[in-house]
Order: C-alpha cells, then sequence, then structure tokens
C-alpha cells in the first residue's frame, strides 16, 4: 500500500518570502502521479501543481513549484512570492497509475500561515 | 464549466439514522470519487464510480453505499450512522486520472 507523508504540520512565512513544504512517500510503482492540493477554509481541495512519475522535470504553475526526486521518493512545494491568499491546509497526494480505480493517497498535510 | 457541487452543505443526524449526500460532477467527467475527511486529518478515499459502476473501494464497511447516474451525477449513503462518521465528505469527478480530482466543496456530517 501507499503512504504519504508531511512532516510539517504547520509553517509561517512572511509575505513575498518563499516557503517550501515537504512530502514524502512509499510505493514500490515505477508509473505514478503526484499532486498538491490546497484546502483554505471554504473547505474545496484545489489542485496547485501534478506530477507525472515519468516526467524528471519539475512541473511549475506561476508561483508554485515542486522539487521531485524519485529516488529520493520526495515531493516538496516551492511557493515563490507568498502572498496572504496562499493561507491554507496543503495537502500531498499519489494516485498510481496501474489498476482500475485511480484514488488519491493523502497525507495528512501542512497548514500554511503567511503573515503579514 | 461549472465545477462539481455538493449538497447538502451541511447536516446533522441521529446515530442509527440513515443519510444520504449527492454531488453533481463537473461537465464532461465520468469518474467520480467519494472522500471522508475527519477532523485535522487528510482524505481518505471511500468508493469511485466510473460510468455508474463502482470500480473501487477503500477500507469502509457496507454501510457505507453509492451511486452514479447516467449524468454522471453521484449519491453516497451511510446506513446505520455512528458518532465517527462525523466527518467532511468530499465528491470529487476527474475525466482522467493523471490530471488529478476536481473536488466539491463538501457535506459537513455531525451525527449526535
Amino acid at each position: 500500500a501507499q503512504t504519504v507523508t508531511q512532516s510539517q504540520p504547520e509553517m509561517s512565512v512572511q509575505e513575498a518570502e518563499t516557503v517550501t513544504l515537504s512530502c514524502t512517500y512509499d510505493t514500490s510503482e515505477s508509473n505514478y502521479y503526484l499532486f498538491w492540493y490546497k484546502q483554505p477554509p471554504s473547505r474545496q481541495m484545489i489542485l496547485v501543481i501534478r506530477q507525472e512519475a515519468y516526467k524528471q522535470q519539475n512541473a511549475t504553475e506561476n508561483r508554485f513549484s515542486v522539487n521531485f526526486q524519485k529516488a529520493a521518493k520526495s515531493f516538496s512545494l516551492k511557493i515563490s512570492d507568498s502572498q496572504l491568499g496562499d493561507t491554507a491546509m496543503y495537502f500531498c497526494a499519489f494516485m498510481t497509475d496501474t489498476g482500475t480505480a485511480s484514488k488519491l493517497t493523502f497525507g495528512t498535510g501542512t497548514r500554511l500561515q503567511v503573515t503579514l | 464549466e461549472t465545477g462539481v457541487t455538493q449538497s447538502p452543505t451541511h447536516l446533522i443526524k441521529t446515530r442509527g439514522q440513515q443519510v444520504t449526500l449527492r454531488c453533481s460532477s463537473q461537465s464532461g467527467h465520468n469518474t467520480v470519487s467519494w472522500y471522508q475527511q475527519a477532523l485535522g486529518q487528510g482524505p481518505q478515499f471511500i468508493f469511485q464510480y466510473y460510468r455508474e459502476e463502482e470500480n473501487g473501494r477503500g477500507n469502509f464497511p457496507p454501510r457505507f453505499s453509492g451511486l452514479q447516474f447516467p449524468n454522471y451525477s453521484s449519491e453516497l449513503n451511510v446506513n446505520a450512522l455512528e458518532l465517527d462518521d462525523s466527518a467532511l465528505y468530499l465528491c470529487a469527478s476527474s475525466s482522467f486520472r493523471g490530471y488529478g480530482y476536481t473536488f466539491g466543496s463538501g457535506t459537513r456530517l455531525t451525527v449526535v
């Protein structure tokens, strides 16, 4: 079974600064997908960024980028130029590329607070 | 395009009762999944439907059941409610697994 670990329960960053959220996972598969989701107080999970395991190039989406280290099974999220609206819970998630069900396995989340 | 909508937003039920939660998937999405998110935890996979058939299930008892309709909307039914069923229930839809899922805002269920 796959597991996802987020070792930072809470983090704080000042506006305009850069912050990195950590995520490690465990799997025996070679093809899979990794995601970062953001959950603000409105409760809706919002997809921030996605990475396909067979692609070595790290994904980027505007101010968000990942550092994907497949051998180390690490998938960290870097947020540049942090904004107050980035305040939220951030969840790392894994999805297998095999089998019939495309379920997401989530970590326990990191609560990010962006301050003035 | 419309996103994923869930109803109701909040619900209070008594232990032993039954509840039905509803979800309208995003246009063009044929796969819908349901997740349970306990307070302070990450979402846990309940089950998934693809073209009206359940094609995956997490570690949840049979009293958690579902349906998917021809228009790809879905229902989650929970029988014999227990206090531990109190959680946020999230519905998510997708057209292709690699794209990830689009989530709704969830239904907050409280069992008393």
